[in-house]
């Protein structure tokens, strides 16, 4: 039972444009929601939360949505560079001990 | 600065053979500790987390097992290996509560079981 759903498991954007990044969940008692981003080989890291009082949140380049009614929430990145290329994971959290992520999503940004 | 050793960095291993994966922590103490798995075509599933020495807790029952024999060591094992265990390892830790503290992962494990 996938709780955190990418429906997308990849996205080409063009540098310089928008990358909107997805997120669906189905539990309405996930409290904190995050980002992480994974380069090949290498762990996810950070890059931005929020939290489900809120329904945005930004940090320079990148802008995450909440819908709660919808569930969903979605990453925008504006502009897209290509060091952005990377698979992005999103997680949700109800227990604040425990993170439960999504499939990601692979972004492609070309020149 | 804090940093997270893993390893080995790959392994193969034949079906029904041991497992034992390292994680330790540097440059912190009592941290949060977890072991997530990425299988192909899923997404990071946690397998264990420790808030302390000898504390863990599974979340996916299956042929491994976890330990923290020190405040900062994680130790993943198996005693059979099956073909499902094949995958993408990683050990992170946090300070505090995972959702409102950033967790720090390592470079992690690719486990491929033939």
């Amino acid at each position: 039972d996938q709780q955190v759903k990418q429906n997308s498991p990849s996205l080409s954007v063009q540098e310089g444009r928008i990358s909107i990044l997805n997120c669906d969940y189905t539990n309405s008692m996930f409290d904190y929601f995050l980002w992480y981003k994974k380069y090949p080989a290498e762990g996810p890291t950070f890059l931005i939360s929020i939290s489900s009082i809120k329904d945005k949140n930004e940090d320079g380049r990148f802008t995450v949505f909440l819908n709660k009614s919808a569930k969903h929430l979605s990453l925008h990145i504006v502009p897209s560079q290509p060091g952005d290329s990377a698979v992005y994971f999103c997680a949700a959290s109800l227990v604040p001990d425990k993170l439960i992520f999504g499939t990601g999503t692979r972004l492609q940004v070309f020149p | 600065s804090q940093t997270i050793h893993q390893w080995p960095a790959t392994l193969v291993q034949p079906v029904g053979s041991p497992l034992s994966l390292e994680c330790t922590v540097e440059g912190t103490s009592n941290p949060n500790l977890y072991w997530y798995r990425q299988a192909a075509g899923r997404g990071l599933q946690l397998l264990f987390y420790s808030v302390g020495i000898g504390q863990i807790s599974s979340e996916v029952p299956q042929n491994l097992s976890a330990s923290r024999p020190q405040d900062r060591q994680f130790i993943l094992s198996s005693k059979k290996l099956l073909l499902s265990d094949s995958g993408f390892y990683l050990c992170a830790w946090s300070v505090g509560l995972a959702a409102y503290n950033e967790q720090f992962f390592g470079p992690g494990t690719r486990l491929t079981v033939l």
